[in-house]
């Protein structure tokens, strides 16, 4: 049973232009949400995190959006760059719990 | 370099031997996780450690895996008897928690084991 789902296997985006990674879960005692980037060869590394109190966070280009009543979370990226594309995995757990339980990913391409 | 270390970074061995993974965290964290990640899948939780508490275990971790982290430093995943279906990235994580929260995961760059 697949907790925490990223429907789109990749994404294709020119530079410039707005990147917008999807991200639904159906566990509704999740209370914190996280994105993680991975290059090739490389552990995943942390990008952003919302907890279910805030509904928008951003950090520079990044933003993360949370819908609660849809359990649905995105990631923005503007301007997306060539050196944005990466995996991308949403992830979530309960405050206060020990795992986070990840999405299967969405591959992005940032064509320049 | 004073990220999470992994070693070997690849592991290639035959059906029914048995294989360790080694993991230095960062030094000043006191969790430490253990994920496993397949072809096209997000990592999946096989156990965590705080200090060297083993605290929780995935019902992916069958009785052939085994972990420690006998001074809650490093930590060492064994596989015995390997089958194809181990086949994964192991990804090691480590973090700091003070009192509640899952927080930021920093991962190390796994070890891939190809089971033949």
């Amino acid at each position: 049973d697949q907790q925490v789902k990223q429907n789109s296997p990749s994404l294709s985006v020119q530079e410039g232009r707005i990147s917008i990674l999807n991200c639904d879960y159906t566990n509704s005692m999740f209370d914190y949400f996280l994105w993680y980037k991975k290059y090739p060869a490389e552990g995943p590394t942390f990008l952003i995190s919302i907890s279910s109190i805030k509904d928008k966070n951003e950090d520079g280009r990044f933003t993360v959006f949370l819908n609660k009543s849809a359990k649905h979370l995105s990631l923005h990226i503007v301007p997306s760059q060539p050196g944005d594309s990466a995996v991308y995995f949403c992830a979530a757990s309960v405050l206060g719990g020990n795992k986070l339980v990840f999405g299967a990913g969405t591959i992005l391409r940032v064509k320049s | 370099d004073t990220g999470v270390s992994q070693n070997p970074r690849h592991k290639i061995t035959k059906r029914g031997q048995n294989v360790t993974f080694r993991c230095d965290p960062i030094s000043e964290h006191n969790r430490l996780y253990w994920y496993r990640q397949t072809l096209g899948q997000g990592p999946e939780f096989l156990t965590y450690f705080q200090n060297e508490a083993q605290l929780e275990k995935s019902r992916l971790l069958s009785d052939r895996f085994s972990a420690e982290r006998p001074k809650g430093s490093f930590s060492t995943l064994e596989i015995q008897r390997t089958e194809q279906g181990d086949s994964a990235m192991y990804l090691c994580a480590s973090s700091f928690i003070r009192t509640r929260g899952t927080g930021e995961l920093f991962f190390g760059e796994g070890s891939r084991l190809t089971v033949l």
